[in-house]
This record gives structure tokens, C-alpha cells and sequence, in this order.
């Protein structure tokens, strides 16, 4: 069974750069697409965008200026950055993979908070 | 702002079937799958249906999904208090260049 698991800072500070990390077990990394959603406390879902073992990235068009995603061969873990951070970003980040890019989020992770203040 | 349209809330008693909407356009349902995520309080989102009406393994048959013109449809029948949860449609937009769009939520309210 694939388990996923965010993590990073769980402050940071306006106009700093967030990084998070999605660490994938139970399978290797080069099966999949991994997603990047995020949820402001009380708040919907929303779509960060995606990213293929290969390289190959789809990001929401609002937030395209501000991210960055990329897989660590290193290990078997996708990354997000986000710049210029600001308290409207305070949200529960969640990576999920994705079922050949369709859309289809199969696994969650549990999800990390991350608070912009300060 | 979601451009999915869900009913803020929806409740009913004990087995009965409770049915959620989801509008959208044919830039996202008309022309691509729909998904739904049912969120458990304090739990990360869970995969309920893909492409329209498909169940993954270990999902109840209680569960079903639809799709028709630019909607969607989740119905729960046989309401349990366990059903009490947000639930999200989702689709792929094709307006913009690459968007996955959710749906605002719905809250499932078990009387």
C-alpha cells in the first residue's frame, strides 16, 4: 500500500519561500504523478498543480509565477517551493498521487500546516 | 472561485438517500471526468468516485456518481452517521491552460 508523507516548516514568515517535501512509500516514485493541493483552515480544496517522475509539470495558472515542483532522484520524494509567501498562503498542504495524470488522487498524504506570519 | 458549483450543505436521516449536485460548464464536466472526495473531519480527503462513476476498491456501493450535460451527481443511499463528512467534485478544466478545478463542498449533515 502507498502511504505519502509531507513535510516541512510549519511557520514561515511573509515573503519567505516555503518547501515542502512528499515523501512516497510502498512504491517507487517513477510510477507515478504526484499532485499538490492545499486547503486554508475552515476552506475548500485547491489544485497547486502536478508533477511526473519525468520532469514534467502542470501548475494552476494563479500560482504559476510563485512554484516550483521537482522529483529528488536522490530519493524517492517529490518537492514544492513557493515563493513570496503571504498570510492568505496559511494552509493544510497535502500531495496526493495521481493516477497517470488524469486527475484521478488515489493517496493522500496526511497533510502538513503551514502558518505565514510573523 | 471554484468554477464547480456545489449546495453548501445537504442533510438526512438515517437511510435515506441524500443526492449532491455539482455544476459546472462544458469546459470542465462537459467535456471530462468527474471525481468526488469525501473529507472526514480532521482527515485528509479520500477518493470516492473516478470517472463518473467508478468506485475504488473498498468503497461502499452505497456510493454512486453520474454525470449528465455540465453536471454531476454524487447520491448516498442508505445514509449512515459514518457519511458525515465535506465532500468535493472535481474535473479537469480546459479553459486554461491546464486546471483542475474542485468543486466548493458540500457538508453532509446526518440528522
Amino acid at each position: 500500500q502507498v502511504q505519502l508523507q509531507e513535510s516541512g516548516p510549519r511557520l514561515v514568515k511573509p515573503s519567505q519561500t516555503l518547501s515542502l517535501t512528499c515523501e512516497v512509500y510502498g512504491a517507487s516514485i517513477d510510477s507515478y504523478f504526484c499532485t499538490w493541493i492545499r486547503q486554508p483552515p475552515g476552506k475548500g480544496l485547491e489544485w497547486i498543480g502536478n508533477i511526473h517522475y519525468s520532469g514534467r509539470t502542470i501548475y494552476n495558472p494563479s500560482l504559476k509565477r510563485r512554484i516550483t515542483m521537482s522529483v529528488e532522484s536522490s530519493g524517492n520524494h517529490f518537492s514544492l517551493k513557493m515563493t513570496s509567501m503571504t498570510a492568505a498562503d496559511t494552509a493544510l498542504y497535502y500531495c496526493a498521487t495521481d493516477v497517470g495524470g488524469s486527475g484521478h488522487l488515489r493517496d493522500w498524504g496526511q497533510g502538513t500546516l503551514v502558518t505565514v506570519s510573523s | 472561485q471554484s468554477v464547480l458549483t456545489q449546495p453548501p450543505s445537504a442533510s438526512g436521516t438515517p437511510g435515506q438517500r441524500v443526492t449532491i449536485s455539482c455544476s459546472g460548464s462544458t469546459s470542465n464536466i462537459g467535456s471530462n471526468d468527474v471525481y468526488w472526495y469525501q473529507q472526514l473531519p480532521t482527515t485528509a480527503p479520500k477518493l470516492l468516485i473516478y470517472s463518473n462513476n467508478q468506485r475504488p476498491s473498498g468503497v461502499p456501493d452505497r456510493f454512486s456518481g453520474s454525470r449528465s450535460g455540465t453536471s454531476a451527481s454524487l447520491a448516498i443511499s442508505g445514509l449512515r452517521s459514518e457519511d458525515e463528512a465535506d465532500y468535493y467534485c472535481a474535473s479537469w478544466d480546459d479553459s486554461l491552460s491546464g486546471l483542475y478545478v474542485f468543486g466548493t463542498g458540500t457538508k453532509v449533515t446526518v440528522l
